[in-house]
């Protein structure tokens, strides 16, 4: 069975600071996906990243960065250059492969930027 | 990626009655499923939208309190019957172009049962 886990319920970080949001995953699965989601209040769900178990290299978009460490079965989200939008929760999430696609979804952690 | 229309966006039913959520995708996608997020809580698989045959559900969710259609590749439906406050939740539709690739999400229904 897939577990993922995100240690913090909430996060503070200053405008234009760097924060890392935690996550760390458990599966028995040779080949995967982890993803994580942003979740304004408004409640829509926002994909943010993909990392691919065999990729090699760590993901990037525009801000955003997963620092994955396979050995340490962790996949951290790093957003660079915090802006007031930022301010939401954080979903971290993980595939597996098979028969159909099932993602199972962390707890969240609440990230607040302040002014 | 593809765009997704859920509606209603939210709804406040009574107790007893059933609401139907439609998922609307602006082009044909593989792969359709529905969450449900209770209050202040992660994201459930609810079932897998399976198209011209029976949805997939995952344990602890059944048919009879659940229906799902999907009658082609781009439009998909979930049922809640017979509310209780406990089905207060948001109820999301997403889908997926292919196994490992993201799911990406409608903007979710808000349900609150009275």
């Amino acid at each position: 069975a897939q577990k993922i886990t995100q240690t913090q319920p909430g996060m503070f970080v200053q405008e234009k600071e760097a924060v890392t949001l935690d996550c760390t995953y458990d599966t028995s699965d040779q080949s995967y996906g982890l993803f994580w989601y942003k979740q304004p209040s408004s409640g829509e769900m926002i994909f943010l990243i993909y990392q691919g178990s065999y990729d090699e290299q760590n993901a990037t978009e525009g801000r955003y960065s997963l620092n994955f460490q396979k050995a340490r079965k962790s996949a951290n989200l790093v957003i660079s250059a915090s802006q007031l939008g930022d301010s939401a929760m954080y979903f971290c999430a993980m595939s597996s492969s098979g028969g159909y696609q099932k993602v199972t979804f962390g707890i969240g952690t609440k990230l607040q930027v302040i002014p | 990626s593809a765009v997704i229309s859920q509606k209603p966006s939210r709804d406040i039913c009574q107790r007893g009655t059933s609401l139907t959520i439609q998922c609307q995708v602006d082009s044909q996608v593989t792969m359709m499923f529905w969450y449900r997020q209770q209050p202040g809580q992660s994201l459930t698989l609810i079932a897998t939208a399976n198209q011209g045959s029976e949805a997939t559900y995952e344990s602890g969710f059944v048919i009879d309190k659940f229906p799902i259609s999907r009658p082609n590749l781009t439009f998909s439906t979930l049922t809640v019957s017979n509310m209780s406050p406990e089905d207060s939740s948001i109820y999301l539709c997403s889908v997926a172009d292919n196994y490992n690739s993201p799911l990406h999400f409608g903007n979710g229904t808000r349900l609150t049962v009275t």
